[in-house]
């Protein structure tokens, strides 16, 4: 198995650009997770998904942060418009249950200037 | 309300010794508790679990004890190889994982 894929790994973009991640888990796992990573924060989770299906999305910073998983093969996550205070590392992870074992991508690596 | 707290930011300790990370928590519903260490530039790795039931886990190098009456969890690794160095995060698994900022480790030679 190939892992949980993300791309880009790497996005540079400018303040009121729109940026979309994106996210291909494992296959044959149900639910999928996406966090953030800043240094005052740690490892943060802004959604998760089980059965495709949006489950909890409190931890989602505000309302320029969208996320949808339209199949159980593909999410993105969409923040439109960027700012800087949105550069971090975005990490997204599969499971077979929410409570289990999670996988984790690369993570993308975002900067906004 | 973050209920599982990792107290050490960072931890130093010498290649062959021992390595201590610690976790205290305060929710005892908990069914069981994980170990997740992240090298960097990726993404955290699944590393040992522990069941509320047990005491103590141990897989190689790296053993988990529970200590339920004190609400603490802590892994063990021993002996400590430079590879070691990461940051381990003990989330909690309440309807999701909670992650928080994690304990780094380095190990030096």
């Amino acid at each position: 198995d190939a892992g949980v894929i993300q791309s880009p790994r790497h996005e540079v973009t400018e303040m009121g650009q729109e940026v979309t991640l994106r996210c291909k888990p494992i296959s044959g796992h149900n639910s999928l997770f996406w966090y953030r990573q800043t240094m005052m924060r740690g490892l943060e989770l802004l959604i998760y998904f089980n059965n495709n299906v949006p489950i909890d999305d409190s931890g989602m910073p505000e309302d320029r942060f969208s996320a949808k998983m339209p199949n159980a093969s593909f999410s993105t996550l969409k923040i439109q418009p960027s700012e800087p205070r949105d550069s971090a590392v975005y990490f997204c992870a599969s499971s077979y249950r929410v409570v289990e074992t999670q996988y984790f991508g690369p993570g993308t690596r975002l900067l906004v200037l | 309300d973050q209920q599982v707290k990792q107290n050490s930011p960072s931890l130093s300790v010498q290649e062959g010794r021992i390595s201590i990370l610690n976790c205290d928590y305060t929710n005892s519903m908990f069914d069981y508790f994980l170990w997740y260490k992240k090298y960097p530039a990726e993404g955290p790795t699944f590393l040992i679990s522990i069941s509320s039931i047990k005491d103590k886990n141990e897989d190689g190098r790296f053993t988990v004890f529970l200590n339920k009456s004190a609400k603490h969890l802590s892994l063990h690794i021993v002996p400590s190889q430079p590879g070691d160095s990461a940051v381990y995060f003990c989330p909690h698994n309440t309807d999701k994982l909670i992650f928080g900022t994690g304990t780094r480790l380095q190990v030096f030679p």
